[in-house]
């Protein structure tokens, strides 16, 4: 079962603006993990933030952390057309034994 | 270069037939994984092996086996038992341990015809 939820299912933004993606879980996680799917390839891991952390940058994304909310952000800053793609979070839960529990995505269109 | 490697990419299938989708790693994981993926979902994890010669069932188990009989190579097969197998395949290989970040082949499209 999927575990993880992203909102918005889709969204559409214009080049130069922020996205920002949301996601929701159930239990007690390790990690959690936003990955990156072009169209009709695999997927491609963007960054892991920790149980214990509450924030992480890497390069223009910015990832929170809310476990007292169990959820996470993503957030991509000044949007290029080469960021449209579909996104992932992943849960690492506890009792789940070192597999990761995928969300539904959020498809991000930037146009030009 | 390291990586993933699945084949074939695209693979079409008549009713009744098992077919086996090959994944290959050069990275030294230990860990590899199979998820699904149907049209606008996310995916969904069907079997995962975290040592050679071991193996465990996913959430959607039923209609597929695996091996592995070697650290490199996880092939699944798509048997004749899987009710709606048409879908995109997707392997993947972990450090394991902590890390649990995890490393994408490009998918394997399963067209059943």
């Amino acid at each position: 079962s999927q575990q993880g939820e992203e909102d918005p299912q889709a969204l559409s933004i214009q080049e130069g603006e922020n996205a920002t993606m949301n996601c929701s879980y159930k239990t007690s996680i390790n990690n959690l993990q936003w990955y990156r799917q072009n169209s009709g390839r695999g997927l491609v891991h963007l960054i892991l933030i920790r149980s214990n952390e509450r924030e992480k940058h890497s390069g223009r994304l910015r990832v929170t952390l809310d476990t007292s909310k169990k959820s996470s952000s993503l957030l991509i800053t000044a949007s290029r057309a080469a960021d449209t793609a579909s996104y992932f979070c992943a849960t690492d839960y506890k009792a789940a034994g070192n597999k990761l529990t995928f969300g539904g995505g959020t498809r991000v269109l930037v146009k030009p | 270069d390291g990586g993933i490697t699945q084949s074939p990419k695209y693979l079409f299938r008549k009713e009744g037939q098992n077919v086996t989708l090959s994944c290959e790693q050069n990275l030294n994981h230990d860990a590899m994984y199979w998820y699904r993926q149907d049209p606008g979902q996310g995916l969904r994890l069907i079997y995962y092996s975290q040592i050679v010669n071991d193996f465990q069932k996913g959430d959607i188990a039923e209609g597929y086996s695996v091996s592995r009989e070697k650290k490199e190579s996880f092939p699944l097969t798509v048997t004749s038992a899987q009710k709606n197998p048409t879908a995109f395949y997707l392997c993947a290989s972990s450090p394991g341990g902590a890390s649990g970040e995890l490393f994408f082949g490009e998918g394997s499209r399963l067209t059943v015809l």
